[in-house]
């Protein structure tokens, strides 16, 4: 099973939106409504940040979205912050397993 | 307040065997799916397998790059789970992390057991 894919990286300035793209198959992301978004910050442990495609659970702010197309899954963050510099990688269930993304470091210019 | 806390790390040669355990606290353990995810030195996630609650049969799947080496279980008197690591290879070496899995999410996450199975 190989990962999904990931930009490994991208930027944006304060208050502007990026979109973190997560590109699968019809066996995971295109096969399920079941994708997840995770956040990690240099040295701690991953964080919960979107289920489902596009649920966030509480406590995580309405900046943070998440959608999909056929094959592909999007996180976009509007509204960029500082503290939203982070490496954040999707994850999809594929039938009785899991697949992460490859990951992306999202950079607050 | 839901806790996760991984123990048993270490340090193993390779072909030996190391297990880890999760233990857990602030929530009913037996009510939920738990599983395990890895990450090298420097990478990404990967992940490793999971159990589900008895409730769904408490059948396990793991992930072909450990299948038939490693093993997930779990005590639900003592809201453990387990990862039994047998075969230890040079590229198991990373930080594992337990979690809590809410439907098909990893709700909560620990902070991690570090293996390191040198060359």
């Amino acid at each position: 099973q190989s990962a999904l894919t990931q930009p490994h990286s991208v930027s944006g300035s304060p208050g502007q939106s990026v979109t973190i793209s997560c590109t699968g198959t019809s066996s995971d992301v295109g096969g399920y409504n079941h994708v997840s978004w995770y956040q990690q910050y240099p040295g701690k442990a991953p964080k919960f940040m979107i289920h489902d495609v596009t649920k966030r659970p509480s406590g995580v702010p309405d900046r943070f979205s998440g959608s999909k197309s056929g094959n592909t899954a999007s996180l976009t963050i509007s509204g960029l912050q500082a503290e939203d510099e982070a490496d954040y990688y999707c994850c999809s269930y594929a039938g009785g397993r899991y697949v992460f993304g490859t990951g992306t470091k999202v950079t607050v210019l | 307040e839901v806790r996760l806390v991984e123990s048993g790390g270490g340090l193993a040669q390779p072909g030996r065997s190391l297990r880890l355990s999760c233990t857990t606290s602030g929530f009913t353990f037996a009510d939920y799916a738990m599983g395990w995810v890895r990450q090298a030195p420097g990478k990404g996630l990967e992940w490793v397998g999971f159990i589900r609650s008895k409730l769904y049969g408490g059948t396990t799947d793991h992930a072909a790059s450990v299948k038939g080496r490693f093993t997930i279980s779990r005590d639900d008197s003592k809201s453990i789970a387990y990862l039994q690591m047998n075969s230890l290879k040079t590229e198991d070496t990373a930080l594992y992390y337990c979690s809590k899995y809410s439907g098909y999410s990893l709700e909560y996450w620990g902070q991690g057991a570090l293996v390191t199975v040198p060359s």
